[in-house]
């Protein structure tokens, strides 16, 4: 069974332009969780789909945003970059509904720089 | 509001050595707690996840104990191997509703031979 992929695993921006990042989940995985993980903040809650709903918001402003498409791929958008948006985005899925049974299976991630 | 907080930041230790990795979280009501491993630059691979209503779990050399009175948690690691030199981090569940996580900021072991 194919992992979770994201696409694309290396992205060079500048300041004020936007970006898109992909996510595949695993077959049969309804629940993708997006992460941003800095040195300085660690692993950082964006957003959470499930069924094309977003179900649970981190605590990011609005340039940040997500969706999920009816095959359960994810998307998620960050407009007029800035340098601190410079990180490496992660994407999970799991086959669980609630928190209490699942665990979630993670890509690569996705590096951004931002000059 | 959860909050997860790991100590030590960094471990360096002799192969062959047992460690222990804590954990500890503010709100004890909790659904679950899971342990995951980050090789640099990659993304995370589940440990172990241990459920609200059990005490510890196992997995080969690895051994994850939960209290949720205390809020604490710890990953017990035996007869390490330069192989578990990677990032370990803590994870609870933002809420019920979802299956979004809160993480600690991980510990980063470093096993020599």
């Amino acid at each position: 069974k194919a992992g979770v992929t994201q696409t694309p695993r290396y992205l060079i921006k500048t300041r004020g332009q936007q970006v898109t990042l992909s996510c595949s989940p695993i077959s049969g995985h309804r629940s993708v969780s997006w992460y941003q993980q800095t040195p300085g903040q660690g692993l950082q809650f964006l957003f959470e789909y499930f069924s094309e709903t977003q179900r649970n918001k981190g605590n990011f402003p609005g340039r940040f945003s997500g969706r999920q498409f009816s095959n359960s791929r994810s998307e998620m958008n960050v407009s007029t970059l800035e340098l601190g948006d410079s990180a490496l985005y992660l994407c999970a899925s799991s086959l669980a509904v609630i928190a209490s049974t699942d665990t979630q299976y993670f890509g690569p991630g996705t590096r951004l720089t931002v000059l | 509001k959860q909050e997860v907080t790991q100590i030590p930041a960094a471990l360096s230790v002799p192969e062959g050595e047992n460690l222990v990795l804590n954990c500890s979280f503010t709100d004890s009501a909790i659904y679950n707690l899971q342990w995951f491993r980050q090789d640099p630059g990659k993304g995370l691979t589940s440990l172990l996840l241990i459920q609200s209503s059990q005490r510890e779990q196992t997995s080969g050399r690895l051994n994850a104990s939960l209290d949720k009175s205390s809020g604490r948690s710890t990953l017990y690691i035996a007869a390490s191997q330069p192989g578990d030199s990677a990032t370990y981090l803590c994870a609870l569940p933002l809420n019920q509703a979802g299956t979004a996580l809160i993480f600690g900021k991980g510990t980063t072991l470093s096993v020599s031979s």
